[in-house]
């Protein structure tokens, strides 16, 4: 069965702040989601990451992915109150885009 | 704007009451799921039709049905409610399933059981 974890799960940081979360896996995957959840709202799509050292960035969110490793990194650069949401992480092992969530980390960012 | 929508964005019901939620889309994806979030854990998935194939998970319950009747269009049917339902209902959709498709959710339908 597939497990997918992520720490921490709750991350309380100051404006300014540089940080960053993690999310593993227990499955060979090239195929690594993150999404944003806004309380009581649905899931924003964030990044598709695709192969081994992928990196995407948006603003001031860089994902990466080491396959090898099992794990996906979510990098914050000098947060902002706006960033406060909860993150999840997802993976894909199949070819059947059928997707295992993360537990989610709740950034809460403080001015 | 293409997007998914979900109907009712909140539904209360009574414990044992069948109770149904619907999902459209305008996207014209072929694939459309099905997810199950409790409050403060991840979403679960439930099912997913790809196209008119209905592909259920292996540990979603009996108490748990769908319905796509056509490309746009699709329901969640809880045919017995019970408290431990009570979560928010996501609807998302694909275009196929190949590797890296990004699945677009809807609002959701929060459902609380009485």
């Amino acid at each position: 069965e597939l497990k997918v974890e992520q720490n921490p799960l709750f991350l309380s940081m100051q404006e300014g702040k540089n940080y960053t979360i993690y999310c593993n896996y227990s499955t060979t995957s090239d195929r690594l989601y993150w999404y944003r959840q806004d309380p009581g709202k649905s899931l924003e799509s964030l990044f598709v990451l695709l192969s081994n050292g992928a990196v995407k960035q948006e603003g001031r969110l860089m994902a990466s992915l080491d396959t090898k490793a099992r794990l996906s990194t979510l990098h914050i650069t000098a947060a902002v109150h706006d960033l406060s949401a909860t993150y999840f992480c997802a993976v894909d092992e199949t070819s059947g885009s059928r997707l295992t969530f993360g537990e989610g980390t709740q950034l809460t960012v403080n001015p | 704007d293409a997007m998914v929508i979900q109907n009712p964005r909140y539904q209360v019901t009574q414990f044992g009451k069948p109770v149904t939620l619907s999902c459209s889309q305008t996207l014209n994806h072929n694939v459309m799921y099905w997810y199950q979030q409790k409050s403060s854990q991840a979403p679960k998935l439930l099912f997913h039709y790809y196209d008119k194939d209905f592909n259920n998970e292996a540990d979603t319950p009996d108490n748990f049905q769908s319905r796509r009747p056509n490309t746009s269009f699709c329901f969640l049917d809880i045919r017995s409610p019970g408290l431990g339902d009570a979560a928010m209902y996501l609807c998302a959709t694909s275009k196929g399933q190949a590797a890296g498709t990004r699945q677009f959710f809807g609002p959701g339908t929060r459902l609380t059981v009485l």
